[in-house]
């Protein structure tokens, strides 16, 4: 049962314009979802999180969206550069656990 | 920054082996997780300790066990190793059980870069 689903395996943008990648989720018990960034033979690298209790969190080119009634939250990266080519991972924390689901990934792919 | 370091790099072992992951935390972090990383899957949380006591626990097989010691280091312990135990096994550490909002009490989860184990 996949709590956390990033429906799009991959993504190919050319450099400069905007990235968006999606995540949705199923367990209504989430209230605080990150994203992490991985490059090949490296450990996940947290990048931005958000609160259920915000629609919006941005840090430089990086911004979340949070849209709770549809479960739903995107990462928005602009301008897209080469060196955000990578995978993505959606991740949430609910309720009392302490653990952190991650959702499948999505490969972003920049051109330059 | 010193970050999460995790030790073998890659392991091969036979199956029915034992295998021994250990884990290296943040300087200050009191708190380390496991997950697995299956080819082409994300990565499934196992368990994980807060000050050296099992804080939670997920998909992990009866043949694993871990601990964190009293340095905060921890270990996973893998016994009569199958095939499909073949993956990246990722370790994260964490000041403060990472609970959301993060505070100077608590923060994000920083993965260390794995150890790939494969089981022949």
């Amino acid at each position: 049962d996949q709590q956390v689903k990033q429906n799009s395996p991959s993504l190919s943008v050319q450099e400069g314009r905007i990235s968006i990648l999606n995540c949705d989720y199923t367990n209504s018990m989430f209230d605080y979802f990150l994203w992490y960034k991985k490059y090949p033979a490296e450990g996940p690298t947290f990048l931005i999180s958000i609160s259920s209790i915000k629609d919006k969190n941005e840090d430089g080119r990086f911004t979340v969206f949070l849209n709770k009634s549809a479960k739903h939250l995107s990462l928005h990266i602009v301008p897209s550069q080469p060196g955000d080519s990578a995978v993505y991972f959606c991740a949430a924390y609910g309720g009392a656990t302490n653990k952190l689901i991650f959702g499948t990934g999505t490969l972003l792919a920049v051109q330059p | 920054a010193a970050g999460v370091i995790q030790s073998p790099r890659h392991l091969i072992k036979e199956k029915r082996e034992t295998a021994t992951l250990k884990c290296y935390p943040i300087p200050r972090h009191d708190t380390v997780y496991w997950y697995q990383q299956g080819p082409g899957q994300d990565p499934q949380f196992l368990i994980s300790f807060y000050e050296k006591m099992q804080s939670d626990k997920g998909s992990i097989p009866d043949r694993f066990s871990a601990q964190q010691f009293s340095d905060y280091h921890s270990e996973l312990n893998m016994s009569s190793l199958e095939l499909g135990d073949s993956a990246l096994y990722f370790c994260a550490s964490s000041l403060g059980p990472s609970r959301a909002p993060f505070s100077s009490y608590n923060s994000p989860l920083h993965f260390g870069n794995g150890t790939r184990l494969t089981v022949t």
